[in-house]
């Protein structure tokens, strides 16, 4: 089975420029979640797609970020204009979506974005 | 108080060793918990998850959750070089009426041959 899926893995921008991040979740998984991993630091959730509804995007910068979830399969998320302090790795995870406590979340590659 | 705690480390352990790595959180409602193991430059992987207090075990790894003290543990029996990584302690929190799984800094491990 194919785990989750993210492109590009890598991406350097110079500052104001805008950015986009693709992910496509494991096959039959109707969650998706976005998370922002700095350096030494956990994941940090930025928003969660329950199908193709954004159900918590309370830690989502809203004047520069942007996500969507067209027909609730691939998800993009969008930067724009990229500041140096976006510089980070950018996990997208997924998981079945059955609201139990034993949900598991399981993480793509993640792309490392470096603003110059 | 940060809702997810771990000792950032690095903490060394000799080959063949026990590693302790522990994890407290601040929401005594919290039902699941979970354990992420993260290579260098590479994603969260799940390798133990625990939702009932006691001991799991999983071949060389048991995870270990005291609801009462709110506090996880993972203890990796036998370590490997190959066990060197940042180990992430994640635990299911209700805020703000949803649930989110919430992660830990981390705990960075060493295993030396």
């Amino acid at each position: 089975e194919a785990g989750v899926v993210q492109s590009p893995r890598y991406k350097i921008i110079e500052k104001k420029q805008p950015v986009a991040f693709w992910c496509n979740p494991i096959s039959g998984h109707n969650t998706l979640y976005w998370y922002l991993q700095n350096l030494g630091q956990g994941p940090e959730l930025l928003i969660r797609y329950e199908n193709e509804e954004a159900v918590d995007d309370s830690q989502l910068p809203k004047d520069r970020f942007s996500a969507e979830r067209l027909k609730g399969v691939d998800s993009t998320l969008k930067i724009q204009p990229a500041e140096l302090g976006d510089s980070a790795v950018y996990l997208c995870a997924s998981s079945l979506g059955l609201k139990g406590i034993r949900e598991t979340q399981y993480f793509g590659p993640g792309t490392r974005l470096l603003v110059l | 108080q940060k809702e997810v705690e771990q000792n950032s480390g690095p903490l060394s352990v000799p080959e063949g060793a026990i590693a302790s790595l522990n994890c407290t959180y601040s929401d005594r409602g919290s039902q699941s918990f979970f354990w992420y193991r993260q290579y260098s430059g590479k994603s969260p992987e799940l390798i133990m998850s625990i939702y009932s207090n006691g001991d799991k075990e999983d071949g060389r790894f048991t995870a270990q959750l005291n609801k009462a003290s709110q506090y996880v543990s993972l203890l990796i029996r036998d370590s490997q070089p190959s066990d060197s990584a940042t180990y992430l302690c994640a635990v299911n929190l209700i805020i703000q009426g949803a649930q989110k799984l919430v992660f830990g800094q981390g705990t960075r491990l060493t295993i030396n041959p």
